[in-house]
């Protein structure tokens, strides 16, 4: 069956703090898609990373970086140097090929993220 | 602006009540997604539409309904709305809709309160 779990409910850091963001996820196919997605106070979804089964390459964008393992069924999300504006809650997702005909976005319950100052 | 707009922000309704809530796009993009979000589950789907003239359900379909007449719009409606119901409501869409490599786009939400 498909499953994200995302174990960590609210992580507090201190500005400047690194972190790290927890996503494990399940399922039976060989093709897949995960996604990271930020909701801010504000509380639209932002769209942040897409990454499929085949490419396990680490993904740096500015201070996010991605690390994506497929021996632990993992792809978790480090903030570098947390700021302010990285406060939210960000929801991982997963996306099967095989979906039954429509495209499946399976989420997690989120990790909400405060970064004080 | 391209992207998506719900109406309303925020509705506060009786048990019992008819409401239906609006989405549009202006992405022209095929698939369009009605979710619900609630505290600790994250987002859950309610109904989808890979092209217009087209719905299917998600996972929580019951109480719910869906139209797609044209490619712009997807309304949910709930035809006799029960306090289970209050929540954030999101529509979404992407390019197509049954390809999993496409990320999905949002709205801003509808906060939903049923008393």
């Amino acid at each position: 069956a498909q499953k994200v779990t995302q174990a960590q409910t609210e992580i507090s850091v201190v500005e400047k703090e690194d972190v790290t963001l927890d996503c494990v996820y399940e399922t039976r196919d060989t093709t897949y898609y995960l996604f990271w997605y930020k909701q801010p106070p504000s509380g639209e979804l932002v769209f942040l990373i897409r990454r499929n089964s085949f490419d396990e390459q680490n993904e740096i964008s500015g201070r996010y970086s991605w690390n994506f393992q497929k021996s632990t069924s993992s792809f978790n999300f480090t903030i570098t140097a947390s700021q302010v504006v990285d406060s939210a809650v960000y929801f991982c997702a997963l996306s099967e090929a095989r979906s039954g005909g429509y495209n499946k976005l399976i989420f997690g319950a989120g990790t909400r993220l405060a970064v004080h100052p | 602006i391209a992207g998506i707009t719900q109406a309303p922000t925020s509705q506060i309704l009786a048990a019992g009540r008819r409401m239906t809530l609006r989405c549009t796009q202006d992405m022209r993009h095929n698939a369009m997604y009605w979710y619900r979000q609630d505290l600790g589950l994250g987002l859950r789907l309610i109904h989808y539409s890979n092209t217009a003239g087209t719905t299917g359900k998600g996972e929580v379909p019951d109480g719910y309904s869906v139209s797609r007449a044209n490619t712009d719009d997807f309304p949910l409606t709930l035809a006799s709305a029960v306090p289970s119901q209050t929540s954030v409501y999101f529509c979404a869409s992407s390019a197509t809709g049954d390809s999993s490599y496409n990320e999905q786009f949002f709205g801003p939400g509808t906060r939903l309160t049923v008393l």
